[in-house]
């Protein structure tokens, strides 16, 4: 079945210091790759996402790469600061018409230490 | 703009009892989404509405849980009767015209069941 795999499980950096996480994805009809950061006590809320005609989209400190024949993608976060500290959660979808379910990664604890 | 509620926050039953969570998606927002998490693992798909009609229910577990969304607006999710292994966070996400636009999270509810 539809599967994403997201690396590692927790993460731990100097504030200043790059952080990169990693995601494979098993359906090669996948065409859409969101990035949910969840706080602690909060819902997940997007944070940067990229779509499978494009393989790299950057918003400020925050970059995300594809590469679709390999399946997967990353997201890479510069000069990390301690309100990075969350969960991160990778997505893949195959949105299609008015399908669009999310099949999420497990999940990559971040924390910045200041 | 208001964004994705859900009611309770928190729930916490006793095993074989019933638990009603309610989505109020954001206004004038076709697609809802059910996800749930269990213990730490990944964000898993449960259901999606189009308006009032389910796009795609593959996600739901079992007969125990009955979700409905008359009249295209809030969304109610039912599971009866609860088992120890539905304890987790249950997200609901809504998204405008189509399945193709971001999904917005609201902040969960926790249930526990004992």
């Amino acid at each position: 079945g539809e599967n994403v795999e997201q690396h590692p499980s927790t993460l731990s950096v100097q504030e200043g210091d790059s952080a990169v996480i990693k995601c494979t994805y098993s359906d090669s009809a996948s065409n859409y790759f969101p990035w949910y950061k969840q706080e602690l006590g909060k819902g997940p809320q997007l944070i940067i996402d990229i779509r499978s005609n494009v393989g790299e989209k950057k918003d400020q400190r925050i970059a995300v790469t594809l590469n679709k024949t390999a399946k997967h993608f990353s997201l890479h976060i510069t000069e990390t600061q301690p309100e990075d500290s969350a969960v991160y959660f990778c997505a893949a979808s195959r949105v299609s018409g008015n399908t669009g379910k999310l099949i999420f990664g497990q999940g990559t604890t971040l924390q910045v230490k200041p | 703009e208001a964004g994705v509620t859900q009611f309770p926050s928190h729930s916490v039953i006793e095993k074989g009892q019933t638990v009603t969570l309610r989505c109020d998606p954001i206004s004038g927002h076709d697609n809802l989404y059910w996800y749930r998490r269990v213990m730490g693992k990944e964000i898993k798909f449960l259901l999606h509405f189009v308006k009032e009609s389910k796009q795609d229910e593959s996600g739901m577990p079992n007969n125990r849980f009955l979700a409905e969304r008359t009249g295209g607006t809030y969304s109610t999710l039912k599971v009866q009767p609860a088992e120890l292994e539905d304890s987790g966070v249950y997200f609901c996400a809504s998204s405008p015209w189509t399945a193709q636009e971001t999904q917005y999270f609201g902040p969960g509810t926790r249930l526990l069941v004992l």
